[in-house]
């Protein structure tokens, strides 16, 4: 049963435009929710993270919206840019720094 | 910022060859580190979870006598593939977060390991 499900495999979005990536999520216990970026060969990089006291989060660029009713969060990107280009991971954990549970990753490309 | 540095990168081994991947908090210290497994266009998977000074925990379908964890310090995390066979080849990531404090997960580089 996967408890965190990301449906878009890949996402093509033009340059300067805004990038949404959805995740959904099943467990309600789930309390912590992070973004990871990643490519090809390489680790995960941080992105950003919201507590589920909390609806939105901005760094940036960057914006994480929760809907914990829905059990449905968003990754904004605005505006993107080629360098965005990558998988997008998002996770879920219970609590700050525990195990994560990943989604199936999307697929982002910003063209120019 | 938080690093995890991963060692191999890559490595390439015999089947039924031992293979040890080493995993290191670079500027803090860890009381826990994950170890996941990425086969090719999928998730990550969890495969167990390592504390520093007591025994590894592992996901369920994770072989604990195969992949074995050794966490001896509060910097440093091993994974041991053993008797390595073509089907553990795929790529094995560490992570790890502070132990004081609110912080996410970082993750090491990752090693691709490829048993022919």
């Amino acid at each position: 049963d996967q408890q965190v499900k990301q449906n878009s495999p890949s996402l093509s979005v033009q340059e300067g435009r805004i990038s949404i990536l959805n995740c959904d999520y099943t467990n309600s216990m789930f309390d912590y929710f992070l973004w990871y970026k990643k490519y090809p060969a390489e680790g995960p990089t941080f992105l950003i993270s919201i507590s589920s006291i909390k609806d939105k989060n901005e760094d940036g660029r960057f914006t994480v919206f929760l809907n914990k009713s829905a059990k449905h969060l968003s990754l904004h990107i605005v505006p993107s840019q080629p360098g965005d280009s990558a998988v997008y991971f998002c996770a879920a954990s219970l609590g700050y720094g525990n195990k994560l549970v990943f989604g199936a990753g999307t697929i982002l490309r910003v063209k120019s | 910022g938080a690093v995890v540095s991963q060692h191999p990168s890559r490595v390439i081994c015999k089947s039924g060859t031992s293979v040890k991947i080493e995993c290191r908090s670079l500027d803090f210290q860890a009381t826990t580190m994950f170890w996941y497994r990425q086969f090719p266009k999928q998730s990550l998977m969890l495969m167990a979870t390592s504390n520093e000074g007591s025994k590894a925990t592992y996901e369920q379908g994770v072989e604990k006598d195969k992949f074995l964890i050794n966490h001896a310090s509060l910097t440093l995390s091993t994974l041991t593939v053993t008797s390595a066979h073509p089907e553990d080849s795929s790529f094995y990531i560490c992570s790890a977060s502070m132990s004081t404090g609110n912080s996410p997960l970082h993750f090491g580089n990752g090693t691709r390991l490829t048993v022919t």
